[in-house]
C-alpha cells in the first residue's frame, strides 16, 4: 500500500521570502508524484510531476520539487513567493499500474503574508 | 480544449436522500476518477471508470456507487445520505492509458442536512 505524509499542516511565510513544503512517501513499487494547488472554492491545478528522468522537476509559477528515491522524498519549493501563492498544496502519489488512482497527503496550508 | 466540468456545483440533501452528480472529462479521455474531500479524512479516492468500465475501487461502502457512458461522461450516485457525507467532491479525467496526468474539475459542493 502507498501513503503520502506532508510535514506541515501551515507554513506561514512573509512575500518574497522562500519557501519549502515537504512531502514524504512511502511505496513498495515504483511510484509517479504529482504536486497540486487548490484555491479556495475551486478544483486542483497540477503544478508539476514527476514521472521518470531527472529527479530536479520544474512546473508552473516558479514552483520546483526534487525526487529523492533513497529518503522517498518530493518536497516542493520556490525561491521568491507572492501574496498569490496562498493557497493549499496537495502532495500525490499513483503507481504506474493505477493511474487513474492518486493517494494525497493531508495538504499543506500556505500563508504568505505582506 | 475545455476542461472537466462537473454539475450540479452545489446541492442541499437531507438525511436518507439519494443524489447523483455529473461528470464530463475533457474531450478525448476515456478515463473519469472520483475523490472526496472532507476536512477530516482529506482527499480520499472513490473509483476510476475507464471504457465504462470500473477499474479501480477505493475503501468506500457500497452506497456509492458510479457509472459511465459511451461518451464518457460519469456519474456518482449516493444512496442514504448521512451527514457525513457532506464533502467536495471531485471528478478527474485522463486520457486512460500509458503514462497519465488527472485533470480536475471544480467540484460538487455536497451539503447534507
Amino acid at each position: 500500500a502507498q501513503s503520502v505524509t506532508q510535514l506541515d499542516s501551515q507554513v506561514p511565510v512573509f512575500e518574497e521570502a522562500p519557501v519549502e513544503l515537504r512531502c514524504n512517501y512511502s511505496s513498495s513499487v515504483s511510484v509517479y508524484l504529482f504536486w497540486y494547488v487548490q484555491y479556495p472554492n475551486q478544483g486542483l491545478q497540477l503544478l508539476l510531476k514527476y514521472l521518470s528522468g531527472s529527479t530536479l522537476v520544474k512546473g508552473i509559477n516558479g514552483f520546483e520539487a526534487e525526487f529523492n528515491k533513497s529518503q522517498t522524498s518530493f518536497h516542493l519549493r520556490k525561491p521568491s513567493v507572492h501574496i498569490s501563492d496562498t493557497a493549499e498544496y496537495f502532495c500525490a502519489v499513483s503507481d504506474a499500474f493505477n493511474t487513474g488512482k492518486l493517494i494525497f497527503g493531508q495538504g499543506t496550508t500556505l500563508q504568505v503574508k505582506p | 480544449k475545455a476542461g472537466v466540468t462537473q454539475t450540479p456545483r452545489y446541492l442541499i440533501k437531507t438525511r436518507g436522500q439519494q443524489v447523483t452528480l455529473s461528470c464530463s472529462p475533457i474531450s478525448g479521455h476515456r478515463s473519469v476518477s472520483w475523490y472526496q474531500q472532507t476536512p477530516g479524512q482529506g482527499l480520499q479516492f472513490l473509483f476510476e471508470y475507464f471504457s465504462e468500465t470500473q477499474r479501480n475501487k477505493g475503501n468506500f461502502p457500497g452506497r456509492f456507487s458510479g457509472r459511465q457512458f459511451s461518451n464518457s461522461r460519469s456519474e456518482m450516485n449516493v444512496s442514504t445520505l448521512e451527514l457525513g457525507d457532506s464533502a467536495l467532491y471531485l471528478c478527474a479525467s485522463t486520457p486512460g492509458e500509458g503514462l497519465n496526468t488527472q485533470y480536475f474539475g471544480p467540484g460538487t459542493r455536497l451539503t447534507v442536512l
